[in-house]
């Protein structure tokens, strides 16, 4: 697989503290993505990367920054963590390019209380 | 934007039975469409897919099929196995969108011995 590393595992919060997901993948490949799930809404798609600090938003980005400094590296930042962003955070790596699939990363679970 | 309905929700089969999960797509460029399994505690894995240039693809039990005209695509399970219990996802995306897929709500399959 695309040997993605997502870090931490788990994390536990306090409403109004900024928090930063790490993704890291070891194949330099070029698309990266940032999803949050929660049930009954599946996979929802908050940022995504083409490219060494080229970003777009997705369908739930408010609340959400990220960057890409190194072709390796996808940070997502809660700016201001609350509770409705208590989720699993899956970071994916497109290996073939656009219209190609996803490779997960293991997961993320943070609570924000 | 894209929007992808699945369903139904949950689905329960007996052993050795037929599974199968639908998915209909709002926008009409979308031109992959993959299917995700997701086992309890693990991160969603590529089990299928299929480009809009093609109806039908096989994989062993697994299959899809893709009516572009209706803007809906299936995914078929034969002779189910208590090992295809899990959450399957559809997504759709199209080439000139990075990549990003959205996803459907997700369907819980539980299959009984």
């Amino acid at each position: 697989d695309a040997g993605i590393t997502q870090s931490p595992r788990h994390k536990v919060t306090e409403t109004g503290t900024p928090v930063t997901l790490r993704c890291h993948q070891t194949e330099n490949h070029r698309y990266m993505y940032w999803y949050r799930q929660d049930p009954g809404h599946g996979l929802r798609l908050i940022h995504y990367s083409y490219g060494v600090k080229d970003t777009d938003k997705g369908e739930v980005s408010d609340g959400y920054s990220v960057s890409r400094s190194k072709t390796e590296d996808f940070l997502l930042t809660l700016e201001s963590a609350t509770s409705s962003q208590t989720s699993v955070y899956f970071c994916a790596v497109g290996e073939g390019g656009p219209n190609y699939g996803y490779t997960f990363g293991s997961g993320t679970r943070l609570t924000v209380v | 934007g894209e929007n992808v309905e699945q369903h139904p929700s949950t689905l329960s089969v007996q052993e050795g039975d037929s599974a199968v999960i639908k998915c209909t797509y709002s926008d009409s460029a979308s031109n992959y469409f993959p299917w995700y399994k997701q086992e309890l505690g693990k991160r969603p894995q590529l089990i299928i897919d299929i480009r809009s240039n093609v109806g039908e693809k096989k994989d062993q039990r697994i299959a899809v099929t893709l009516n572009k005209t209706a803007k809906h695509f299936s995914l078929h399970i034969t002779e189910t196995q208590p090992e295809d219990s899990a959450v399957y996802f559809c997504a759709a995306s199209r080439w000139n969108q990075g990549g990003k897929l959205i996803f459907g709500q997700g369907t819980e399959l539980s299959v009984k011995p």
